[in-house]
């Protein structure tokens, strides 16, 4: 079955980098989108980038664009998330996700990295 | 960017009670609209995609309807592991946006 393990979340001073990592495995990583969501204590849930299955085409939430990256090993089978100029808004849960066929859904969820923004 | 308004914020019912869950657009998104159900400390799961196709392994008691700027989530006899919050989130343009949330809270 599908599973998605990130990894590298933590504490972090503002402005300082984080790089969150997605490990995939139960579906074939290279034919799918992969997408980062986040979601900040008691709040709804924020789009935050896609990368798609290629890793050719690559779009970005306005609130990141410009401080985060994202890219994608399909030899590795990899997702990762790399946050600079990090600020405490960022201050969230981020979730891996894998898209449903074809469609920018997503359809599987990883269990989420904690990623705390503070002085 | 595309603005997804959920409605009510907060829906009481009982046990086999019947849900249902508004999500409006700021302009058409055609039928480019999920549903997603989250539960307490967990990751949220898709229910609905393409606004009425629901995703593997959903229940048929969870149904979704609607085009172009208004759509609804409909849960035809409530059982106690549907309350939760529910999102909406549109695909027609980018960013991909979601609504503000409707919790199903027991009454």
């Amino acid at each position: 079955q599908v599973q998605l393990v990130e990894s590298g979340g933590g504490v972090v001073q503002p402005g300082r980098s984080l790089r969150l990592s997605c490990a995939a495995s139960g579906f074939t990583f290279s034919s799918y989108g992969m997408h980062w969501f986040r979601q900040a204590q008691g709040k709804g849930l924020e789009w935050v980038a896609v990368v798609s299955y290629d890793g050719r085409n690559k779009y970005y939430a306005d609130s990141v664009k410009g401080r985060f990256t994202i890219s994608r090993d399909n030899s590795k089978s990899t997702v990762s998330l790399q946050m600079n100029s990090l600020i405490p808004e960022d201050t969230a849960i981020y979730y891996c996700t894998k898209e449903l066929p074809g469609i920018s859904v997503a359809g599987s969820w990883g269990q989420g990295a904690l990623v705390t923004v503070s002085s | 960017e595309i603005v997804l308004t959920q409605s009510p914020a907060t829906l009481s019912l009982s046990p086999g009670e019947r849900a249902t869950l508004s999500c409006r657009a700021s302009q058409s998104i055609k039928n480019y609209l999920a549903w997603y159900q989250q539960k307490p400390g967990q990751a949220p799961r898709v229910l609905i995609y393409d606004a009425s196709n629901r995703a593997t392994g959903i229940p048929y008691r969870f149904s979704g309807s609607g085009s172009g700027t208004d759509f609804t989530l409909t849960i035809s006899s409530l059982e106690p592991e549907d309350f939760a919050i529910y999102y909406c989130q549109q695909r027609s343009d980018w960013p991909l946006t979601f609504g503000g949330g409707t919790k199903v809270e027991i009454k």
